[in-house]
């Protein structure tokens, strides 16, 4: 089975310009989370949907972040307008949820992000 | 609130050492999960290990093994015999209870770093 799929894999961007980043979550799992990843703060959640629902957006760092999740296979993650110290390795992973555990998060392989 | 320590920022051995790597960790529920990944050079998260609060058993997975001991709090991992591809980033992570909502939150720590030299 395919794992989480995240594109693009390196995104470089200017201050102010849109940044979409896309994520595939594993074939049935329910559970599709996004994570930031930066040397500073390490790693940290910004959001996550069950059931393509937003259930937790308290790590949402401000407004200019917005995230959907259209259908049960597609998540984005947008940032407009971008800033320098949005500069960061996102992470996308995914879970199924059952039986109301904290089941297993996978991860995809992020998507390095550089805002100049 | 939760919390993830992981005192050791880097940790250098030479290859067939066993090396120890720490975590100790903070929560008020007395329902969680504890989870170890390791993140190599390239950068990707790979899932190593997952254990909720009620089992106390250690687990050995070939080379890897880990004790979790509820009296400190700790959830230790250990490589043994290590080797170069052993080489990578490796987190502790901790998420509480089982309700729903918010207890799929993990919290990580900061992270280990270990290197292996040949």
């Amino acid at each position: 089975d395919a794992g989480v799929i995240q594109s693009p894999r390196h995104e470089v961007t200017e201050m102010g310009q849109e940044v979409t980043l896309r994520c595939k979550p594993i074939s049935g799992h329910d559970y599709l989370f996004w994570y930031r990843q930066t040397m500073m703060r390490g790693l940290e959640l910004l959001i996550y949907f069950n059931n393509n629902v937003p259930i937790d957006d308290s790590g949402m760092p401000e407004d200019r972040f917005s995230a959907k999740m259209p259908n049960a296979s597609f998540s984005t993650l947008k940032i407009q307008p971008s800033e320098p110290r949005d500069s960061a390795v996102y992470f996308c992973a995914s879970s199924d949820g059952l039986a109301g555990t904290t089941d297993t998060q996978y991860f995809g392989p992020g998507t390095r992000l550089t805002v100049l | 609130a939760q919390k993830v320590t992981q005192a050791q920022t880097e940790i250098s051995v030479v290859e067939k050492e066993d090396v120890t790597l720490d975590c100790v960790y903070e929560t008020r529920d007395t329902t969680y999960y504890l989870f170890w990944y390791k993140q190599p050079p390239s950068g990707e998260l790979v899932f190593l290990i997952r254990r909720n609060s009620f089992d106390e058993q250690n687990e050995i997975s070939g080379r890897y093994s880990w004790n979790f001991q509820k009296s400190t709090s700790s959830f230790n991992f250990t490589i043994t015999a290590s080797q170069v591809v052993d080489s990578a980033v490796y987190f502790c992570a901790l998420s509480e209870g089982d309700s729903g909502g918010s207890n799929y939150k993990l919290t990580f720590g900061k992270g280990t770093l270990l290197t292996v030299n040949p």
